[in-house]
Formats: C-alpha cells, sequence, structure tokens
C-alpha cells in the first residue's frame, strides 16, 4: 500500500535559523513528487515538482530535493511570512491520481 | 484568468439535506479532482476525473457523488448530508502528465 509521511507535523524556529522539512514515501509507481505551500484559510498553492532520485529545485529560500525514499524542503533563513503549512503529494498510477500527506505547519517567529 | 473557481465559498447545511458543489476551470485542464480537509488528517481524494467522460474513487468517496458535465466543469453532490461530512472542501485542477495541480480557493461546509 502506497505511503508518505511528513514530518515533523509541527515546526517553530526563530527568524533566520535554517531547517528541513521531509516527505518519506514508499509509493509504487511514482510519477513525480510535488511540494505545496497553504496558508490559513486559503487552497494549497504549487512549489515544486521533482521527477527522480537526485532531483533539486529552488525558490528563494527554499530548496527541495529527492532520493529514492523522501523528499526534503530545506528552508535557509527563514522570515515570519514563510510561516505555513507545507505538503507533500505524489502523482501515481496512470490515471493522474494525486495524493497528499498530512503536512508540516511551520512557524517563524521573529 | 480566474483558474479554478469554486462556488460556494460558505455552505450552512441541515442533516439530510442535498447540495452539489460547483468547480470549473479556465485552464483547458484535462484531470480534475475534489478533495476534503479536515484537521489533523490533511488532505484526502474523494473523487477524481483524469478526463472528460471519466470519474474514479479516491480515497473517501462514501456520500458523495460527482459528475464531469465537460472539461472545464467538475461538479461534487451531496445527496443526504451528514454532519461527519463537514469539512473544507478543494477542487483542483491538472493540466497533463507529471504536470502540477492548481486549486480553488475552497468551500466551508457545515452540517448541522
Amino acid at each position: 500500500e502506497d505511503q508518505v509521511t511528513q514530518s515533523p507535523e509541527a515546526l517553530r524556529l526563530q527568524e533566520g535559523e535554517s531547517s528541513s522539512l521531509n516527505c518519506s514515501y514508499t509509493v509504487s509507481g511514482l510519477r513525480g513528487l510535488f511540494w505545496y505551500r497553504q496558508d490559513p484559510g486559503k487552497g494549497p498553492e504549487f512549489l515544486f515538482t521533482l521527477y527522480s532520485a537526485g532531483e533539486e529545485k529552488e525558490k528563494e529560500r527554499l530548496k527541495a530535493t529527492l532520493t529514492k525514499k523522501e523528499s526534503f524542503l530545506h528552508i535557509t533563513a527563514p522570515k515570519p511570512e514563510d510561516s505555513a503549512t507545507y505538503l507533500c503529494a505524489w502523482l501515481s498510477g496512470g490515471y493522474q491520481k494525486v495524493t497528499f500527506g498530512i503536512g508540516t505547519k511551520l512557524q517563524v517567529i521573529p | 484568468n480566474a483558474g479554478v473557481t469554486q462556488t460556494p465559498k460558505f455552505q450552512v447545511l441541515k442533516t439530510g439535506q442535498s447540495m452539489t458543489l460547483q468547480c470549473a476551470q479556465d485552464m483547458n485542464h484535462n484531470s480534475m479532482y475534489w478533495y476534503r480537509q479536515d484537521p489533523g488528517m490533511g488532505l484526502r481524494l474523494i473523487y477524481y476525473s483524469a478526463s472528460e467522460g471519466t470519474t474514479d474513487k479516491g480515497e473517501v468517496p462514501n456520500g458523495y457523488n460527482v459528475s464531469r458535465l465537460n472539461k472545464r466543469e467538475f461538479s461534487l453532490r451531496l445527496e443526504s448530508a451528514a454532519p461527519s461530512q463537514t469539512s473544507v472542501y478543494f477542487c483542483a485542477s491538472l493540466e497533463g502528465m507529471n504536470t502540477e495541480a492548481f486549486f480553488g480557493q475552497g468551500t466551508r461546509l457545515t452540517v448541522v
């Protein structure tokens, strides 16, 4: 059975304190792994797609990486505006099925 | 460019009432999805439609029906609402193979 686990469930950082969020998976037929950001009361907003082990993508203070078993979202020198819930999701199967992890709620304190 | 539009944004239903949540996308995407989001449970897939004319069950389809009316529109129907269906519902669409999904702003549904 496909499984994805995000950790930690919640993370509190001081402004400027770098850290990483984890998304570990056992998914058969993984065709893509996505990272999304979700602000309270809003729909998820796309950040990155990773397709194969070894791939890395960056956007401002965020960097996503992918291995054969897990993906990391690294946050460098975070700011309070980075506070949000970060979701990983995966695309599998032949029918465009997208499934989400529970998410990591990040709080960055000034 | 509106993206994915959901209506209504808020709804209160009494137990046993029925309603349809509407979703439309203007990006010419093939695939569309309905999710529900509950505290501590994350986003759970209810139904999806890989292309016009097809629908498939996700993780939590019981109590829901869907219609892919055309390429733009994908509706979610609750035939007899139950308090357990109180949730925030999100519609999403996806362009094609291995691309990201775009989400609507959500419908906050309360069943009393």
